[in-house]
């Protein structure tokens, strides 16, 4: 199917702190999966995505650790800051040659709270 | 900035009404995608074109309509308005064309379209 699968749902953390955000798919032909970022009164930002080749991808603060035989992803933002409060998506797409890729499909999101 | 023009930001109008929601997409970009978020079902895909043609449907409603020009900016179009269609709308663009780049969707700021 094509349901994207996210937890929690909101999330407090302190300042310096680590969070975790977790998600899961069904549908094996997912292939690319992205994270993003979204403040109220944006759109969404692409924060970090992985292929499933990989296991985990880092870039800065932001960790993306990729389970492919249990079919979940989770976002890791270490020494969290009050500016990381934000919503946070976790998508999944289909990858194709020119012009088919395929829309994302969105997780529910987790309001991020970092407290000072 | 993604690069991603919306307009208008914001949209009253009342039910029964058409409106018509506008993209421009990053300058190269070849695809356009339309979601609707909403409190209720979260970030939903609506219509993907590539190129001028349609390429993907998702969750949209027979009430609404969209069209990519020439130029490869969109059209979303929303008639016999409901109470319901209140939501933010969003249009996203990539690439296309570039196997691996084009899965990275930017986002434009959004459409609110409030229906009293």
């Amino acid at each position: 199917q094509q349901q994207v699968k996210q937890s929690p749902q909101s999330l407090i953390v302190q300042k310096g702190g680590i969070s975790i955000i977790n998600c899961a798919y069904e549908n094996t032909a997912f292939d690319y999966f992205p994270w993003y970022q979204q403040f109220p009164g944006k759109g969404p930002a692409l924060l970090i995505a992985i292929r499933p080749d990989v296991s985990e991808k880092k870039e800065g603060r932001f960790t993306i650790s990729f389970n492919k035989s249990a079919k979940q992803f989770s976002l890791h933002i270490m020494d969290s800051q009050p500016g990381d409060s934000a919503t946070y998506f976790c998508a999944a797409s289909i990858s194709g040659p020119s012009g088919s890729a395929r829309q994302l499909t969105f997780g529910s999101g987790t309001q991020l709270t970092v407290l000072p | 900035d993604s690069g991603v023009t919306q307009t208008p930001k914001h949209l009253i109008t009342a039910t029964g009404q058409r409106v018509t929601l506008r993209c421009s997409p990053r300058s190269g970009d070849l695809s356009v995608y339309w979601y609707q978020q909403s409190l209720d079902q979260g970030l939903q895909f609506l219509i993907q074109y590539y190129n001028g043609e349609e390429r993907a449907k998702g969750n949209i409603l027979e009430r609404f309509s969209a069209q990519q020009f020439p130029d490869l900016h969109s059209e979303l179009n929303l008639s016999s308005l409901e109470l319901g269609d209140s939501a933010l709308y969003f249009c996203a663009s990539s690439v296309g064309g570039v196997w691996g780049n084009e899965n990275i969707q930017y986002f434009g700021a959004g459409t609110r379209l409030s229906v009293l």
